[in-house]
């Protein structure tokens, strides 16, 4: 079956400008899970939501950071005001919900803010 | 805080040599532990994964892991490695208690394997 789809794969940004980034999950699965990824660096924890509810949002670095799932299927990442040290790729995970918390990985969002 | 250490950042090998990819976390509770692989170019994808039982695990590709708690550990290993393993390695840590669903990763190993 089709997997976790993420658009755009590359997005270059003006510092100061917004940008969206969405997230496609695997069709069924109840967790989505958005993570950030620095050059050199592993993936770090944004946020969580189960089906529409946003569960965990401790890892959002700072308030121009916001996700929504209003449907709970489709995830945005919205970044407002974005400054040079948010370039990273943007990774979006989806888990089913089963004991077995396997998270299946899309393949970012590669975002350069100039 | 909850930290993952990947002590190897680059490991270089010849095809056929083994392989042993050292990870320690810090948490001291209950644990699901994880190995991931991103090949250039694709995404990140399951290696293997511990949740109880027996400590040794084995995974896709002939990968396996071995929990050892006493240590806070989980080292990867391979008996022999081929080219096509050269990909960057990543340990993922969640806390069972306290700790919701999210994953904590190391920084990530890069292996390439010469011909």
């Amino acid at each position: 079956g089709a997997g976790v789809s993420q658009s755009p794969r590359y997005k270059v940004a003006k510092r100061g400008q917004d940008v969206a980034l969405r997230c496609d999950p695997i069709s069924g699965h109840v967790s989505l899970f958005w993570y950030q990824q620095a050059l050199g660096q592993g993936p770090e924890f944004l946020t969580y939501f189960q089906n529409e509810a946003q569960l965990d949002k401790s890892g959002l670095p700072s308030d121009r950071f916001f996700a929504e799932r209003p449907e709970g299927s489709v995830s945005t990442l919205k970044i407002q005001r974005t400054q040079q040290e948010d370039s990273a790729v943007y990774l979006c995970a989806s888990s089913p919900w089963t004991q077995d918390n396997e998270q299946f990985f899309g393949p970012g969002t590669r975002l350069t803010v100039l | 805080a909850q930290s993952v250490s990947q002590h190897n950042h680059h490991v270089i090998l010849s095809e056929a040599a083994s392989l042993e990819l050292g990870c320690n976390y810090s948490y001291g509770g209950t644990v699901n532990l994880f190995w991931y692989v991103q090949y250039p170019g694709q995404h990140l994808q399951l290696l293997l994964k511990y949740f109880s039982g027996d400590p040794l695990v084995k995974g896709i590709k002939g990968f396996e892991a071995e929990f050892i708690k006493s240590k806070f550990s989980f080292n990867l290993r391979k008996p022999s490695v081929q080219w096509s393993d050269t990909a960057e390695y990543f340990c993922a840590v969640n806390r069972v208690t306290g700790g919701g669903n999210k994953l904590t990763f190391g920084t990530g190993t890069q292996l390439k394997v010469e011909l």
